[in-house]
């Protein structure tokens, strides 16, 4: 089975401008889950897209955003880029998603999100 | 105070040592992982579990739901476990993650 892919790998963009990051799950889940990790505030929960719903959303400003499509990949969005957005951004693909009956998470190499 | 606290952050052993990481939460879960995290970045899931104890290989990871506290064990360590080890409780329908463990494995 292929794994959990993620595209761009690496972007660098500057203030204001917005990203769109890509993540295609294992087949067959329709959980995706995105992460961002920083040296200053580790990991942490963005939001879980199941079925093309969200489902669940971390603590995160409104510029974050994100979308889930039929086929289970899903995108993330931030708009009005801002420095401190510099960051790791994980996702993670699961069988039956948070609060599902099981949920062993499957991680995606990442996208270096580079703000200058 | 952090809802999901391990110890220790860092961890220096030498080769065959065992080794245990711990893992304390003050939220109600549904379940922990354990994951392993390598240098650039890519993440491994190593265990999830809600009760018990479970074992893959050198790895066991045990969960004491009462006392809201999980540890990972290694046995026989070796230079590539060197990693960081990460603790996340699923609760309230998110991730919570633990700071992380750098383990450093000397041969």
């Amino acid at each position: 089975k292929a794994g959990v892919t993620q595209t761009p790998r690496y972007l660098i963009k500057t203030r204001g401008q917005q990203v769109t990051l890509s993540c295609s799950p294992i087949s067959g889940h329709r959980s995706v889950s995105w992460y961002q990790q920083t040296p200053g505030q580790g990991l942490q929960f963005l939001f879980e897209y199941f079925s093309e719903t969200q489902r669940n959303k971390g603590n995160f400003p409104g510029r974050f955003s994100g979308r889930q499509f039929s086929n289970s990949r899903s995108e993330m969005n931030v708009s009005t880029l801002e420095l401190g957005d510099s960051a790791l951004y994980l996702c993670a693909s699961s069988r039956d998603g948070l609060a599902g009956g099981y949920n062993e998470q499957f991680f995606g190499p990442g996208t270096r999100l580079t703000v200058l | 105070k952090n809802e999901v606290e391990q110890s220790p952050q860092n961890l220096t052993a030498q080769e065959g040592e065992f080794i245990t990481i711990n893992c304390s939460y003050s939220v109600g879960i549904s379940a922990l992982h354990w994951l392993q995290q390598h240098p650039g970045g890519g993440i491994v899931s190593l265990f999830m579990l809600s009760s018990g104890k479970k074992k893959h290989g050198r790895l066991i990871a045990t969960i004491n739901i009462q006392e809201k506290h999980s540890s990972l064990h290694i046995t026989a360590s070796h230079p590539r476990d060197s990693a960081v080890y990460i603790c996340a409780v699923d609760g309230r329908n998110k991730l919570i993650f633990g700071t992380g463990t750098l383990l450093a494995v000397q041969p």
